[in-house]
């Protein structure tokens, strides 16, 4: 069984960055994409971007373009996801997901990690 | 301002049978990109529940089933269960966009 486990939570100031975690086990990590999605306190979801650790390949959303630094480390089984110029609106819970199978089909979940930006 | 829209809440009593709605357009669910659904059960991260193609990971009951046609999909529960309240979202691909699009999710209330 695939099982994503992601880091701990997170308390940044405004302007500042932070890093997430989200380490894969249980399957083939560099084969299948990785993506991020986000959830505001109360908010649906948004998707922020993804990458195909095998090639290397990103993808992001417009929205986070330029802010958002998403990588691999296909020799820990681990993806990333940096955000930059943090502001009181990132405020929220970031989940990793394993695009798996059929289309876009996100079949495993992280656990989330709540990233507070607060002065 | 999600491109996917969906009905804030729907509401059965148990045994009953309740659909959700998700409202596209011809760069995404017209477009014929698949569309799944995830379940959001309070406080934890959202689960896959229905792909595409109709299929459920084990342990989701079939009771649970999705459809899609033109610009819309819908997942439909039947038999509606406590266990069931829930916030459910759809998500399916834009074109326009270029990347994934998640509805605006839908609380599932028992009565």
């Amino acid at each position: 069984q695939v099982q994503l486990v992601q880091s701990g939570a997170e308390v940044k100031k405004p302007g500042s960055s932070v890093k997430v975690s989200c380490k894969a086990s249980g399957g083939t990590f560099s084969s299948y994409a990785t993506n991020w999605v986000r959830q505001a306190p109360g908010q649906g979801l948004e998707w922020m971007g993804g990458i195909i650790p095998i090639l290397s390949i990103t993808n992001y959303a417009q929205k986070f373009q330029g802010r958002v630094t998403i990588t691999a480390d296909e020799s820990t089984a681990t993806a990333y996801m940096e955000l930059s110029n943090l502001r009181s609106e990132d405020t929220a819970v970031y989940y990793c997901a394993r695009e798996g199978g059929s289309q876009g089909l996100f079949d495993f979940w992280g656990q989330g990690t709540l990233v507070t930006v607060s002065a | 301002q999600s491109v996917l829209t969906q009905p804030p809440s729907v509401s059965g009593a148990p045994g009953q049978r309740v659909t959700i709605s998700c409202t596209g357009s011809s760069s995404n669910i017209g477009a014929d990109y698949d569309v799944h659904w995830y379940q959001q059960l309070p406080g934890t991260a959202p689960k896959f529940l229905i792909s595409g193609n109709n299929n459920r990971p084990s342990g989701v009951p079939d009771r649970f089933s999705g459809s899609k046609s033109g610009t819309s999909a819908s997942l439909a529960i039947t038999g509606l269960q406590a266990e069931d309240e829930a916030d459910y979202y759809c998500q399916s691909y834009d074109s326009g966009l270029s990347h994934y699009v998640f509805g605006t999710g839908t609380r599932v209330t028992v009565l």
